[in-house]
């Protein structure tokens, strides 16, 4: 069965650290690959996806992912955080059948000012 | 507000109780998804309709769920004879899907409904 990882379940930064969130999938064929982010209170927003083409995708408020197809990854970065960050983060792949999302567990990200 | 929105976004029940849960997707979206999330938990799919057909509905949890959209515009998800383990969040995103290959269609979500069974 399709799966994701994601592997820090809860990161603590500082202000204009740089931020790493790891994502990996089990599946190999077509990927759509998606980021999402939950800031306290609001609902699920789309922050950035990958279908295909540029496997370096860049999404809103400075966020951007890689693809990197041989480590089934999609590894979510910015180079300098804010407070206004914080928020759970999940990274989301759609099923063979192309319907669902599989979501990983979601990473809490802490930003201190 | 064009977004997709829930009713109601709270909901507390007593064990045995039949709870409805409405979602009303935004406007041109042809497809409807249901997902839930537990504490600690990424969302997990239940269920979705293209138009007004249920197309998949192999994931929803028991026979105790069940889900309609109608004339292909809002749907509800029902939840008969509650237990507590069904307490979670009721999560209800629509998508617009063009085309019969692999879609590339981007799903956007609701405020969920926060189910207590007491």
């Amino acid at each position: 069965a399709q799966s994701v990882s994601q592997h820090n379940h809860h990161v603590i930064l500082s202000e204009a650290a740089s931020l790493e969130l790891g994502c990996n999938y089990s599946y190999g064929g077509t990927v759509n690959l998606f980021w999402y982010v939950q800031y306290p209170g609001q609902h699920l927003q789309l922050l950035l996806k990958y279908f295909s083409g540029d496997p370096l995708v860049k999404g809103i408020k400075g966020f951007e992912a890689e693809f990197i197809k041989s480590k089934f990854s999609f590894n979510l970065r910015k180079p300098s955080v804010q407070w206004s960050d914080t928020a759970e983060y999940f990274c989301a792949v759609r099923n063979q059948a192309g319907t669902a999302l599989i979501f990983g567990k979601g990473t809490t990200l802490s930003v201190s000012s | 507000d064009t977004g997709v929105s829930q009713d109601p976004r709270h909901k507390i029940t007593k064990r045995g109780q039949n709870v409805t849960f409405r979602c009303d997707p935004i406007s041109e979206h042809n497809r409807l998804y249901w997902y839930r999330q537990t504490l600690g938990q990424g969302p997990e799919f239940l269920t979705y309709f293209q138009n007004e057909a249920q197309l998949e509905k192999s994931r929803l949890l028991s026979d105790r769920f069940s889900a309609e959209r109608p004339k292909g515009s809002f749907s509800t998800l029902e939840i008969q004879r509650t237990e507590q383990g069904d307490s979670a969040m009721y999560l209800c995103a629509s998508s617009l899907v063009v085309g019969s290959e692999y879609p590339t269609d981007t799903q956007y979500f609701g405020p969920g409904t926060r189910l207590t069974v007491l």
